[in-house]
C-alpha cells in the first residue's frame, strides 16, 4: 500500500488529453510538500517529467503539465502520443515515517 | 555530463552477501544526496534510503531499516547498498538517483538516474 495513491491505470486515444492523479495526506501533500513525477519507459530507469508541482525539465514537451491542490496533485498530458505508453508515478516527501522520500503506487498509461 | 554508473547484474543464492556500487560523475559529488529505490518484477517504485556524501548523512525508510546497508565512499565518487544475507524476496531491479538539488533535507526530486542493477536470488 503506497503512501501516494495513484490510478493503477489509464487510457486515451491519440491526440487525447488524459490526467492521472496522485492523493496524499497531511503528511505529505498536504503537509505543503512538492509533487514531482516520472515517466518510466518499458525495460528503461525512471526519468524526471515533472518537478516542483509543475515545472518541466529541458526537453520535456510542454504537453506535460503538473498541479498541485491541497492533499492531491495531477498530470496531464495533452495530444496524447503513441511514444507517450509507459508508467508514470508521483512522488513527494512525507513528514510522519521519519522523514522519507514516497512514491506513489504507479499508473500505466495506454494509448489505445 | 552527469552520469550515474551502477555494477552489473547479480545472481546470488539465499544468504549470501552482496554489495552493488554507483558511481557518479560530472557534478560536484560529495554536493548532491544520493538515493536507492527497489523495483521488484513488474511492480512500483520504492524508496529505500539516502546518503548525503559529504558527512555520510543515512537516512532509512522504516521498511528497509535494518535490511539493507547504504555508503558511500567519496574518494571514488561512489555510494554502495550493501546486504549481509539475501532472500529470495530481495530479487529487484536497484536504481540510484540523485537529489536535484545540491545540501538542503531530504525533500526534493531526483534528476538523473542510474541504469539500474538487476539483483536475483535463487537456490
Amino acid at each position: 500500500q503506497s503512501v501516494l495513491t495513484q490510478p493503477p491505470s489509464v487510457s486515451g486515444a491519440p491526440g487525447q488529453r488524459v490526467t492521472i492523479s496522485c492523493t496524499g495526506s497531511s503528511s505529505n501533500i498536504g503537509a505543503g510538500y512538492d509533487v514531482h513525477w516520472y515517466q518510466q519507459l518499458p525495460g528503461t530507469a525512471p526519468k524526471l517529467l515533472i518537478y516542483d508541482n509543475n515545472d518541466r525539465p529541458s526537453g520535456v514537451p510542454d504537453r506535460f503539465s503538473g498541479s498541485k491542490s491541497g492533499t492531491s496533485a495531477s498530470l496531464a498530458i495533452t495530444g496524447l502520443q503513441a511514444e507517450d505508453e509507459a508508467d508514470y508515478y508521483c512522488q513527494s516527501y512525507d513528514n510522519s515515517l521519519s522523514g522519507s522520500v514516497v512514491f506513489g503506487g504507479g499508473t500505466k498509461l495506454t494509448v489505445l | 555530463e552527469v552520469q550515474l554508473v551502477q555494477s552489473g547484474a547479480e545472481v546470488k543464492k539465499p544468504g549470501e552477501s552482496l554489495k552493488i556500487s554507483c558511481k557518479g560523475s560530472g557534478y560536484s559529488f560529495s554536493n548532491y544526496w544520493i538515493g536507492w529505490v527497489r523495483q521488484m518484477p513488474g511492480k512500483g517504485l520504492e524508496w529505500m534510503g539516502i546518503i548525503y556524501p559529504g558527512d555520510s548523512d543515512t537516512r532509512y525508510t522504516p521498511s528497509f531499516q535494518g535490511q539493507v546497508t547504504i555508503s558511500v565512499d567519496k574518494s571514488i565518487r561512489t555510494a554502495y547498498l550493501q546486504w549481509t544475507s539475501l532472500k529470495a524476496s530481495d530479487t529487484a531491479m536497484y536504481y540510484c538517483a540523485i537529489k536535484g538539488e545540491p545540501g538542503g533535507g531530504v525533500a526534493g526530486y531526483f534528476d538523473y538516474w542510474g541504469q539500474g542493477t538487476l539483483v536475483t536470488v535463487s537456490s
